[in-house]
């Protein structure tokens, strides 16, 4: 069954530091999101990319935070320069047009920590 | 706004009980409404849908019908497994929307 790829699946890094997390979302799937869950919150919307653009966004996706789709392939998440607050799971995902109708596919995660 | 407010947890249940995980939403229009799964170490994974009004979706014994009377979406199982142990998250997608907007999430147990 195909399957969304993140990495690394675990990070640390240092507060004030760049971090890139990437993802491999589904060959065929047109829609790619980022999520984020805080430990023992929920799990929040960031952002939808959909033909090489930002399509939703939520209050979260500041100017700390941006997406890029580099090579038809991978799919980015950059936070420029991280604070103790955006330790957190953040899950990638991919869906078909019809998000609805098929539903999403979420990546197991990658655990960022700021220290 | 939208948004899903789930029952809190955990749940601890014996193997072989009734499930019940409540959910109720707050959106405009007609949502389309989801129940994810998290197993251990592992990723949101889809376990059942309902896209309009008194729709049930099913899967593994699972179900939930969709009352917009009521505005909720409750997960029931009618006898639980140990391998049902994982958290359980309530979630929507408005019309005309991209986001899922989920509830917190509810944390269930079951032991042998």
């Amino acid at each position: 069954e195909p399957e969304v790829t993140q990495t690394p699946s675990h990070q640390v890094t240092q507060m004030g530091q760049e971090v890139i997390l990437r993802c491999v979302p589904i060959s065929n799937h047109l829609y790619f999101y980022w999520y984020r869950q805080i430990l023992g919150q929920k799990v929040e919307f960031l952002v939808s990319f959909y033909n090489n653009e930002i399509s939703e966004k939520s209050e979260i996706f500041d100017d700390q935070f941006s997406v890029e789709r580099p090579d038809g392939s991978n799919f980015t998440l950059k936070i420029r320069s991280t604070k103790l607050e955006d330790s957190a799971m953040y899950f990638c995902a991919s869906s078909e047009e019809d998000r609805v109708l098929h539903g999403y596919t979420f990546g197991s995660g990658t655990r960022l920590t700021v220290v | 706004g939208n948004s899903v407010t789930q029952m809190e947890g955990p749940v601890t249940l014996s193997e072989e009980a009734f499930l019940t995980i409540n959910c109720t939403y707050t959106a405009t229009g007609y949502p389309s409404l989801f129940w994810y799964v998290q197993y251990p170490g592992e990723g949101l994974q889809l376990l059942l849908k309902a896209t309009k009004a008194d729709d049930k979706g099913s899967n593994k014994g699972f179900e939930a019908t969709y009352r917009k009377e009521t505005t909720s979406f409750h997960l029931e199982k009618g006898s639980v497994q140990v391998s049902d142990s994982a958290v359980y998250f309530c979630a929507l997608i408005r019309q005309a929307g991209t986001a899922l907007i989920f509830g917190k999430g509810t944390t269930l147990s079951v032991s042998s």
